[in-house]
């Protein structure tokens, strides 16, 4: 089966301007993830969607990172305007894990390649 | 709040050495992950462990979970150029939802 998918790979743009990431995930994975990974750190969750719908967006700095699923399939994540502490890599993850099956399933996450932001 | 503290935060060895790194936390997990990222790509799952004591070998890799499953290990035997990378341990935090929470890594390079 196809991988995650995500473009652009690298951006590199000024403080304060916009910027926007697209992720496809693997298809018939309903939950969709958006982390944030600072150079040498782990990923950092920013939001996580079940099929449409958020489930959780209480790490997303809401005042200017912005995130929809529109159609239960693909993603875009949103920063305007961006800051130098932006600067970090965005993975998207997708896994078949729902939450009417939460305790009897490990949640394994399938990674796209992230894109790779600077800020400058 | 729930942690990973992984160690060490950086390792660097020559081919055919053998090393161990750890996930440690002061929280009890019901299962803990193991994932692999190389430079410039999404990290890649490598194994659950699910049972305290547990021990699971995938090639030249072993993992291990703590019998009060608060702590993991990893051990790699002869170690090659191809194992270089960030090895991320993760934990589910929240079964509503399915959060993982992820240590932040160490990372391992291989020289030949």
């Amino acid at each position: 089966e196809a991988g995650v998918a995500q473009s652009p790979r690298y951006k590199i743009i000024e403080k304060r301007q916009s910027v926007a990431f697209w992720c496809n995930p693997i298809s018939g994975h309903a939950t969709l993830y958006w982390y944030q990974q600072i150079l040498g750190q782990g990923p950092k969750l920013l939001i996580q969607f079940q099929n449409n719908g958020v489930v959780d967006d209480s790490q997303l700095p809401k005042d200017r990172f912005s995130a929809e699923r529109l159609k239960g399939v693909d993603s875009t994540l949103k920063i305007q305007p961006a800051k130098l502490e932006d600067s970090a890599v965005y993975l998207c993850a997708s896994s078949r894990w729902s939450r009417r099956i939460s305790r009897s399933m490990y949640n394994e996450q399938f990674f796209g390649p992230g894109t790779r932001l600077t800020v400058l | 709040t729930q942690l990973l503290e992984q160690s060490p935060q950086f390792l660097s060895i020559q081919e055919g050495e053998n090393l161990t790194v750890y996930c440690n936390s002061s929280s009890v997990f019901s299962s803990l992950q193991w994932y692999r990222q190389e430079p410039g790509e999404g990290p890649v799952l490598l194994v659950t462990v699910v049972t305290g004591g547990e021990v699971k070998k995938l090639k030249r890799l072993t993992f291990q979970f703590g019998d009060a499953r608060k702590d993991s290990s990893l051990h790699i035997t002869a170690a090659q150029p191809g194992d270089t990378g960030l090895y991320l341990c993760a934990g589910p935090i929240d079964y509503n939802t399915g959060k993982l929470i992820f240590g932040q890594g160490t990372t391992l390079q291989v020289k030949p």
